[in-house]
């Protein structure tokens, strides 16, 4: 399909393991957007790329959590030690060029659920 | 830092009601503003967006909304409800020209009755 792909849909790990979660954008999409959206909290913006760089990274809640984007496409959010509070269903969105007047096309999601 | 607000956290209309869901947000610069809709089991979609210009602003599905820059607000309108569009909407406003980076809103569920 042409659309936002995020894998995997579910996670379920123990608190304290790592996980990884995919985001391949849209082909030819340069800004890519990570947000979180859990219980209470609503849809809260983590990470943005453009490119593989990544000018702001105001969002990401604590070191434990980092992310990288490789060769202008996928893009990984990784994160370490993970606690109950992370939670949460992770949306990766793409478009097609930096700018707040290019539409965001969000996946799927990933569900993650911490034990 | 800009926040944004909705005021009606969930919303139960019968069919062919009209529907307005509020939406405030904080920063009073130049903004972009956003709907996005989430149907069950699908992702988020783009409802409609205002960026410059008629401050009245139609998007998919008969839906539109009106930008009120004194009133920091931007209410999504539909004059007639149809079971169909039963999904949660989130409002979403960007200050941030160089990055397009959004601030949502908590997110409103609409349940309509057949």
């Amino acid at each position: 399909g042409a659309g936002v792909s995020q894998s995997p849909s579910n996670k379920v790990t123990e608190k304290g393991k790592d996980v990884e979660l995919r985001c391949d954008p849209i082909s030819g999409h340069t800004a890519l957007y990570w947000y979180r959206q859990s219980l209470g909290q609503g849809l809260e913006f983590l990470i943005y790329f453009q490119g593989n760089s990544a000018p702001d990274k105001s969002g990401l809640p604590s070191d434990r959590f980092s992310a990288e984007r490789t060769g202008g496409s996928v893009s990984t959010l990784t994160i370490q030690r993970t606690q109950q509070e992370d939670s949460a269903v992770y949306l990766c969105a793409s478009s097609s060029r930096q700018g707040s007047n290019q539409p965001q096309h969000f996946g799927d999601g990933t569900r993650l659920s911490i034990l | 830092a800009q926040s944004v607000s909705q005021h009606n956290h969930h919303v139960i209309l019968s069919e062919a009601a009209s529907l307005e869901l509020g939406c405030n947000y904080s920063y009073g610069g130049t903004v972009n503003l956003f709907w996005y809709v989430q149907y069950p089991g699908q992702h988020l979609q783009l409802l409609l967006k205002y960026f410059s210009g008629d401050p009245l602003v139609k998007g998919i599905k008969g839906f539109e909304a009106e930008f009120i820059k004194s009133k920091f607000s931007f209410n999504l309108r539909k004059p007639s409800v149809q079971w169909s569009d039963t999904a949660e909407y989130f409002c979403a406003v960007n200050d941030d020209r160089n990055t397009g980076k959004l601030i949502f809103g908590q997110g409103t569920t609409l349940q309509v009755k057949p």
